[in-house]
């Protein structure tokens, strides 16, 4: 079966880290463009971060500099590691597949919710 | 950053009629190279990630019913559903993914009258 499965989320006190990963099955991480999207509580979708096929990336203003992907052919993952965090990271993450050359997401995880508090 | 707008914010629509939802982009997500408007539209079920519905303007994503439509170029886009079933209520979003940041509307939240 074709689908991602994000794992990694919880509660993280302000300053904190955490690292997400998304497993993939039914295709191979390396072979499509992979991002992350973030949705916080009751609110609208945002993009986080894309892995090209020449494993370049891409963030978005509000996670540069404190998020990275990344991702592990050999275990067919996508990884986002998060620091710094902030009380408005928290959201749920959507681990999501793009086509090759193409932005719009034809996969999606369940996500994982990430919680930033004290 | 282009900026997606939705309208409207929430819309009621009795059951078996026509649903409209419209976007609108900051500037155009229409790439003259290959005549291709970089608009995808989502919907997403309480509890559920999105799931892609159309995708640039106008072609529908495989297994999607034919009830869902896409039109619009350049910077108007609109999402149609011909005739409004039970299933359908949700919140429906576009992305442009002319460029990065590839950001989405805020979401049109449908329910039924």
């Amino acid at each position: 079966e074709v689908q991602l499965v994000e794992s990694g989320g919880g509660l993280v006190q302000p300053g904190g880290s955490l690292r997400l990963s998304c497993a993939a099955s039914g295709f191979t991480v390396s072979s499509k463009y992979m991002s992350w999207v973030r949705q916080a509580p009751g609110r609208g979708l945002e993009w986080v971060s894309v892995i090209y096929s020449d494993d370049s990336t891409s963030s978005a203003d509000s996670v540069k500099g404190r998020f990275t992907i990344s991702r592990d052919n050999w275990k067919n993952t996508l990884n986002l590691q998060m620091n710094s965090l902030r009380a408005e990271d928290t959201a749920v993450y959507f681990c999501a597949r793009a086509p090759m050359s193409s932005w719009y997401f034809d996969l999606w995880g369940r996500g994982t919710l990430v919680t930033v508090s004290s | 950053d282009i900026v997606m707008t939705q309208s409207p914010d929430s819309l009621a629509v009795s059951l078996g009629e026509r649903a409209a939802i419209n976007c609108k982009s900051s500037q155009s997500v229409l790439y003259s190279s290959n005549n291709k408007n970089y608009l995808a539209w989502y919907q997403q079920k309480p509890g559920q990630s999105p799931k892609l519905l159309i995708y640039w303007a106008s072609t529908r994503e495989s297994g999607v019913p034919d009830r869902f439509s896409g039109s619009g170029s350049g910077t108007d886009f609109t999402l149609t559903i011909s005739s409004l079933q039970a299933e359908d209520v949700a919140v429906y979003f576009c992305q442009q993914y002319y460029l990065p940041p590839y950001t989405f509307g805020q979401g049109t939240k449908l329910e039924i009258k």
